[in-house]
């Protein structure tokens, strides 16, 4: 089945960090280019990371550069997302997301279903 | 860093009705502007790239249009499954979404 699971969200302290893991089945995650994006509870979709498929180039949100780190694991077909410094408003879904191909590259192709992340002390 | 504004925030329907979703970019991105639907607990959807193309497996009564800074999203005959909300998206420069328009039960 072709799908991409996200996991290692949990309730977590201010100041405390997360790692999260994005895996995918049925296809080689590392010939695509992979983005997180996040959704705050209430508010819609925001994009916070990138890593191209070859794994040398990643991009991040103002908001959240210096705090997020992304990062490969090919030999778990996996990305993973790096979150250090925590806060209160890091809280949310976070989805891993595909680009596709040609014509579709640059645009989120296929979704996880998310892990909650909560920041409470 | 390129702004995406959608309307309305909500929109109150019923199956069977034909709706419009506009989003606005805060510069021109040419047609570089998807559609994605999200539901609760589930995983968002693509529905339209590039503006206009239909992603595989989408029924054939979304469509899109628009090009530069103002693009609709167009739901004929409104289905049961399609009560959800409805992001934009530009990927001309980085990527930014809409604030979202909730299709709800009128």
């Amino acid at each position: 089945q072709v799908r991409l699971m996200e996991s290692g969200g949990g309730v977590v302290q201010p100041g405390r960090s997360l790692r999260l893991s994005c895996a995918a089945s049925g296809f080689t995650l590392s010939n695509f280019g992979v983005h997180w994006v996040r959704q705050a509870p209430g508010k819609g979709l925001t994009w916070v990371s990138y890593i191209s498929y070859v794994g040398s180039n990643s991009i991040y949100a103002n908001s959240v550069r210096g705090r997020f780190t992304i990062s490969r694991d090919s030999s778990r077909n996996a990305v993973s997302l790096q979150i250090s410094s925590l806060t209160p408003e890091d809280t949310g879904i976070y989805f891993c997301a595909r680009e596709g191909h040609a014509p579709k590259i640059n645009i989120f192709e296929m979704w996880g279903q998310g892990t909650m992340v909560t920041v409470s002390s | 860093d390129i702004q995406m504004t959608q309307s309305p925030s909500t929109l109150s329907a019923s199956v069977g009705d034909r709706l419009t979703i506009t989003c606005r970019a805060s510069q021109n991105i040419n047609k570089y502007l998807a559609w994605y639907q999200r539901k609760p607990g589930k995983a968002p959807n693509l529905l339209i790239y590039a503006a206009s193309t239909l992603n595989g497996g989408v029924p054939s009564r979304f469509s899109g249009s628009g090009s530069g800074t103002e693009f609709t999203l167009t739901i004929n005959s409104l289905q049961p499954d399609d009560f959800a909300t409805y992001y934009c998206q530009q990927y001309m420069s980085f990527w930014t979404f809409g604030q979202g328009t909730q299709v709800e039960v009128k």
